[in-house]
Formats: C-alpha cells, structure tokens, sequence
C-alpha cells in the first residue's frame, strides 16, 4: 500500500536551532516528492519538488533533499516566522494525472 | 500570473442543509483542478479531481459531489449537510502539461455544520 509518514509530528526550536524534519515514503514508483508550509486556517504555499534521488532544493533557510526512501526539510537557524505546519506529499508512476499521497504533517514552533 | 479564488472563506451550516462552494482559477487554462478535506490536525484527503470540462472522478464515496462546469470553475456541492462533513475544504489546480505535478491550493472554506 503506497503511504506517505511524516515524523516527527510536532517539533519545537529555539530561534537559531537548526532541525530537520523527516518524510518517508513507501510507494509502487516514485514520480515526484512535493513540501508545502501551511499556516494555520490558511492553504499549503508550494516550497519544492524533488523527483531524483540525489535531488537537493534550497530556499532561504529551507532545504529539502531526496534519498530512495525518504526526503528531509532542513531548517537552518530557524525565526519564528518559520512557525508552521509543513507538509510532504509523493505521485506516483501508476498515476498519470498526478494524484498526491500526502503525509499528517509536522508542526513546528519556533520561539524567540 | 496564476491566482486561485475559494468562497466563501467560512460557512456555518445546520445539519440537512445543502453546500455549494466555489473555486476559480485565474491566469491559465485547460488546469486540473481537486477537492481536498483537512480535518483537524489531520492530512488532506482528495475528494475530487478534474482533467477538463465536464470530468469529475471521485476517490470517496461521500455525500458530496462536484462539478464544473467552465474551465477554471469547480464546485463542491451537497444536497444534505452530515455532521462529519465539517472541515477545512481545500481546492488546487495544476498545469495540464508533463513534466509537472505540482498543486496550488486556494486560500480554503472552513465549513462548520451545526
């Protein structure tokens, strides 16, 4: 069965703690590995595609990377204004109009 | 640019009402367009997806539906509101062309049925 988890569930830092936050995947084919930040009551904002292992994407203090298994969102000295719900999700080569699996999320809070 | 419009922004609806929501997207044409269901600190759940007028495939056996009727127009709708139905409904679109997954979600309905 494809699945998508994310861990771990809720993460809390101090501003200029770098973390890591983990999505693993276990799905028939990868196509694409997708990261979005949710803010509360508000919709995903897209952060980065990965689609080889290998693959790394940078945005601001923000970096995602993709291994066979898995991919990380690296935090790199993070501010409050980090604070949110970040997201993963995978498509699939069986699917050719794009279907996301998603993951629960991880909520971070970073406090000054 | 591509811009993505959901209303209304939130609804409060007695239970065996019906729903409509609304979403359009600006800037493109010929997107495909879903359906999503957050609930509480949970993961989104598609609902519906859309490759073109008129096509609609549903992944959950619900009492919901959609349509679209244009091109940039989807709707979710309900003849009779269930108390799970309560959510924050989310609509995304995405470039029709290879290559690309990529989703873009509107701004979202919080749906609170009573």
């Amino acid at each position: 069965e494809d699945q998508v988890t994310q861990s771990p569930e809720a993460l809390r830092l101090q501003e200029g703690e770098s973390s890591s936050l983990n999505c693993s995947y276990t799905v028939s084919g990868l196509r694409g590995l997708f990261w979005y930040r949710q803010d509360p009551g508000k919709g995903p904002e897209f952060l980065f595609t990965l689609y080889s292992a290998g693959e790394e994407k940078e945005k601001e203090r923000l970096k995602a990377t993709l291994t066979k298994k898995e991919s990380f969102l690296h935090i790199t000295a993070p501010k409050p204004e980090d604070s949110a719900t970040y997201l993963c999700a995978a498509t699939m080569t069986t699917d050719s109009w794009g279907k996301f699996q998603f993951g629960a999320g991880t909520q971070v809070v970073v406090t000054p | 640019s591509q811009t993505i419009h959901q209303w209304p922004a939130t609804l409060v609806q007695p239970v065996g009402s019906p729903l409509s929501l609304e979403c359009t997207v600006e800037g493109t044409s010929n997107p495909n367009l879903y359906w999503y269901r957050q609930a509480a600190g949970r993961g989104l759940q598609l609902l519906f997806y859309s490759v073109g007028i008129g096509q609609i495939s549903s992944e959950v056996p619900q009492n919901l539906s959609a349509s679209r009727p244009q091109d940039r127009q989807f709707i979710l709708s309900s003849k009779k509101l269930l108390l799970s139905d309560s959510g924050f409904y989310l609509c995304a679109w995405s470039p029709l062309r290879e290559g690309t997954d990529t989703q873009y979600f509107g701004p979202g309905t919080r749906l609170t049925v009573l």
